[in-house]
């Protein structure tokens, strides 16, 4: 079956620590996108990408990084320069003009 | 540059009841609209979609939403929940000639009661 998988689904980060959250799709889709959701704020944009090797920054991407060196794969870097990770993050992909796909998020909490 | 107002953050409801989940949207050029479903812990799943053609778009699970031009709106019913319904819904919407963005609502969380 064709989807979108992220990983891990929980993760812990201590203090001054960069981490990577995983995200892969077989549905042959162009583009990709990571979001980070907070209870009441719903989804915002971190980083987008279009086509391989090609990426953008979205709304809040102070803090992370991308790379789009397959067009299966999307990993996200969250950076010591985040100050407030804590969030559910959320990857999804899509064709041009086609509806999202998501995966089941990545819950990051810092200890 | 678009946007989404969702102005119910929490819609409480008994079960069997209707319910309309309100969005409008801000945009100077035609856009696409969409309503998401998220059920605790998961990612979000498409419900319906407006793209073009008859304003009144359905679900395969009893929701139905009204693109109306005018009032700039694309409120999201159902005339009877159930217990299974309880989610949280997002409406979103994308420019029709502008690139793959969706930006999305704050979200409204439908709690269907007993």
């Amino acid at each position: 079956d064709g989807g979108i998988t992220q990983s891990p689904k929980y993760l812990f980060r201590k203090e001054g620590q960069n981490v990577t959250l995983s995200c892969e799709q077989n549905l042959n889709h162009d583009a990709m996108y990571w979001y980070r959701q907070d209870p009441g704020q719903g989804l915002r944009l971190i980083y987008y990408s279009q086509i391989v090797n090609d990426f953008q920054k979205g709304d809040i991407a102070e803090g992370y990084s991308v790379s789009r060196e397959k067009k299966e794969s999307f990993p996200l870097t969250v950076t010591s320069a985040q100050k407030n990770p804590t969030a559910f993050y959320l990857c999804a992909s899509s064709i041009a003009q086609g509806a999202y796909t998501f995966g089941s998020g990545t819950r990051l909490t810092v200890v | 540059a678009q946007s989404v107002t969702q102005l119910d953050s929490q819609v409480p409801v008994f079960e069997e009841a209707p319910v309309e989940l309100r969005c409008n949207y801000s945009s100077s050029v035609s856009v696409y609209l969409f309503w998401y479903v998220q059920y605790p812990n998961q990612g979000l799943q498409l419900l319906l979609k407006y793209l073009s053609g008859s304003t009144l778009v359905e679900s395969i699970n009893g929701f139905e939403a009204e693109f109306n031009k005018s009032q700039t709106s694309f409120h999201l019913r159902k005339p009877s929940v159930h217990i299974s319904d309880t989610a949280e819904y997002f409406c979103a919407v994308r420019l029709t000639g502008g690139g793959n963005k969706l930006t999305f609502g704050t979200g409204t969380q439908l709690k269907v009661e007993l």
